[in-house]
């Protein structure tokens, strides 16, 4: 049963360019949660979607983010014109419904690196 | 809101038991979660706690006093490959508890 899978898992972006994050969750699960990991920091809650549902998205930036889950395929964090703050790592994980800790799952991650 | 406190380092010698305390504010309180992180890794669910008292798995227990508002993650025998960082989290109230906040992580040094 393959684990959360993240893609790319590291990402070179100029300034101004667009970054998009994928995210396949477990087989069986509709829930998922990205989080963003700045260095030597916690990771910090960005958006919680079910599938076609945006539910909770009070941890994203109002502007240049995006999030979608779509029906089919996977989750895709979306990053619009990128600057030099947004190098992170961002970690997505997925539960297979409401869930306790230890059914969030948490995938490789995506380094975002923007020059 | 919620935010947690953890030290930011901590090292110990192989063989040795460290204790990793959290201590956090929040408004509505679902649970104390531990995570392992190692460098460039992806964390590891560890252990949780929504009761008072010790809970063991292994070489790692986690406590919790709910009304200290404090818990720890203990490592005993502790092993090289233990160096790591270690995140102690709760979940948020609103969305039905769905969205873990983390603290800034204790890193741990194990040395021979």
């Amino acid at each position: 049963n393959a684990g959360v899978m993240q893609n790319p898992r590291h990402l070179v972006r100029r300034r101004g360019q667009e970054a998009r994050l994928r995210c396949s969750p477990m087989k069986g699960h509709s829930h998922v949660y990205w989080y963003r990991q700045l260095p030597e920091e916690g990771l910090k809650f960005m958006v919680y979607l079910q599938k076609e549902n945006i539910i909770d998205e009070s941890g994203m930036p109002k502007e240049r983010f995006s999030a979608e889950f779509p029906k089919e395929g996977p989750s895709i964090l979306r990053i619009q014109q990128v600057v030099r703050g947004d190098s992170a790592a961002y970690f997505c994980a997925s539960s297979p419904g409401a869930s306790v800790p230890r059914e969030q799952y948490f995938g490789p991650g995506t380094r975002l690196t923007v020059t | 809101g919620q935010s947690l406190e953890q030290p930011s380092e901590v090292t110990a010698v192989e063989g040795a038991i460290v204790q990793i305390n959290c201590t956090y504010q929040t408004s509505g309180f679902y649970g104390l979660s531990w995570y392992q992180q190692h460098d460039g890794g992806a964390p590891t669910f560890l252990s949780y706690n929504a009761l008072d008292g010790l809970e063991e798995t292994g070489r790692f227990s986690s406590f919790l006093s709910r009304s200290d508002s404090y818990g720890y993650l203990l490592l005993q025998e502790l092993q090289m490959k233990d160096s790591a960082s270690y995140f102690c989290a709760v979940r948020a109230p609103n969305t039905g508890f769905q969205k873990l906040v983390f603290g800034t992580g204790t890193r741990l040094l194990v040395s021979p």
